[in-house]
């Protein structure tokens, strides 16, 4: 079983919410896991946009809208990254990624098209 | 402005070395961690190394142990990635990152077939 797990798409239409799942696996506790979300777009390097361990313990990168925010859910073991307000220019891939046994670890990533 | 940029990737045999350069500005790269990043064609991402801003702490995802090695030379802001006894899989395009991951580079195509 993958330490992340994210589905692998979602598509939703401009002005809606969306919200992207990390699920950690079963034994790695969320509680005390830094998830970190990036966004990228074709033919483009990653973008930070991220990182979150509670409601006094994240940051935002720089330049990136309000409307992505992060948050976890220790009963679904799984943190969030939500985006409000979806614009066509948010069609992208999302990855998560979280520090577990000496290593950076990237989840499979999320296709969200906007349509 | 913080700029990252890749160089030395190219076409190589399987069994063969390469060596990535990452060259750092725009912020105090000695005071910071840095890492390498690949993503094969079509796929997601892989973290591969870290290098803590003095270099005494490095880690490596698994698959690349004892066959990569990451290095730093603080006083020319330059980043390293020694790939040696390289695999069809290592096949990726490798990015430079800073430490936090709020910077990346462009990202240098390797290649390894025969």
């Amino acid at each position: 079983q993958a330490v992340l797990t994210q589905p692998a798409a979602l598509s939703a239409s401009p002005g809606a919410s969306a919200s992207l799942t990390c699920t950690l696996r079963s034994g790695i506790n969320v509680d005390t896991s830094r998830i970190y979300w990036f966004q990228q777009k074709p033919g483009s390097p990653p973008r930070y946009l991220l990182r979150y361990n509670s409601d006094s313990d994240k940051e935002e990168g720089s330049g990136v809208p309000s409307r992505f925010s992060g948050s976890k859910d220790a009963s679904a073991n799984a943190g969030f990254l939500l985006i409000s307000g979806l614009q066509f220019e948010d069609e992208a891939d999302y990855y998560c990624m979280i520090w577990h046994s000496s290593a950076w670890v990237f989840g499979g990533g999320t296709k969200v098209t906007v349509l | 402005e913080v700029q990252l940029v890749e160089s030395g990737g190219g076409l190589v045999q399987p069994g063969g070395s390469l060596r990535l350069s990452c060259a750092a500005s725009g912020f105090t790269f000695s005071n910071f961690g840095m890492n390498w990043v690949r993503q094969a064609p079509g796929k997601g991402l892989e973290w591969v190394s870290y290098i803590s801003s003095d270099g005494s702490t490095i880690y490596y995802t698994d698959s690349v142990k004892g066959r990569f090695t990451i290095s730093r030379d603080n006083a020319k802001t330059s980043l390293s990635l020694q790939m040696d006894s390289l695999r069809a899989e290592d096949t990726a395009v490798y990015h430079c990152a800073s430490g936090a991951f709020d910077f990346w580079g462009q990202g240098t195509l390797v290649t390894v077939s025969s």
